[in-house]
């Protein structure tokens, strides 16, 4: 079956500092990659849509300039948080398909920690 | 806008027990996808069963099968024979021709020996 990584898996920063994540997906080429965000007990809360090559298509309510997104390959999507805060801190989890008729394939998240 | 409800917060079953898990949503679209997705507690979102709003037969997995009711916009998840390592949250979850996943709050489902 299709593989999607993160990494890192945890992460811990100050606040002020900024983190990037990466999704990678292993076995196939990811059209169109989507970053979530859960915080402890509740749903996924959809951050950004990016597609290959196109700037990131942010949901309401996200701060573009706070989650930079970038997809630069049909393998890679990167999420740099930056100036990040302790508000901040969550589990973030990205996804990749080969397009909006084929599965969304997640990857095992990353729990950011701001102190 | 699609909404996804999922209005049992928690359930409970025994080992080998039954258990259906509810979920409703709005949409006005006639094609799209529903979903039912499981996060155990490693937090790996796993597809648990997929089904077409075109098909009209039930889609099943192994032990999970679901009730699609079209008309009243329904789609509920019938875990058979449980098993420990059942537990979980389970997210019901709809798409249609866009890309993006519609989730609801999901549903703490705990197996009890």
């Amino acid at each position: 079956g299709a593989v999607v990584s993160q990494h890192p898996s945890r992460v811990i920063c100050k606040s002020g500092t900024s983190v990037k994540i990466e999704c990678r997906s292993l076995d196939f080429q990811a059209t169109t990659m989507f970053w979530y965000r859960q915080f402890p007990k509740q749903s996924l809360m959809l951050m950004a849509t990016s597609n290959e090559g196109s700037k990131a298509t942010y949901e309401q309510g996200v701060e573009k300039d706070k989650f930079l997104i970038n997809h630069a390959s049909l393998t890679l999507s990167t999420l740099t948080v930056t100036s990040a805060h302790p508000e901040d801190s969550s589990f973030y989890i990205c996804s990749a398909s080969q397009g909006a008729a084929y599965e969304q394939y997640f990857g095992p998240g990353t729990r950011l920690t701001v102190t | 806008a699609q909404t996804v409800t999922q209005s049992q917060p928690e359930m409970s079953v025994q080992e080998a027990e039954t258990v259906t898990l509810s979920c409703t949503y709005d949409t006005s679209e006639s094609d799209y996808y529903l979903f039912w997705y499981k996060q155990p507690p490693s937090r790996q979102m796993i597809l648990v069963i997929r089904q077409e709003a075109y098909k009209q037969q039930n889609a099943t997995e192994n032990r999970f099968s679901v009730n699609f009711q079209k008309a009243a916009k329904s789609f509920s998840l019938k875990i058979s024979d449980s098993q420990l390592g059942d537990a979980a949250m389970y997210f019901c979850a709809y798409k249609d021709s866009g890309y993006a996943l519609n989730f609801g709050k999901g549903t703490s489902l705990l197996v009890t020996p």
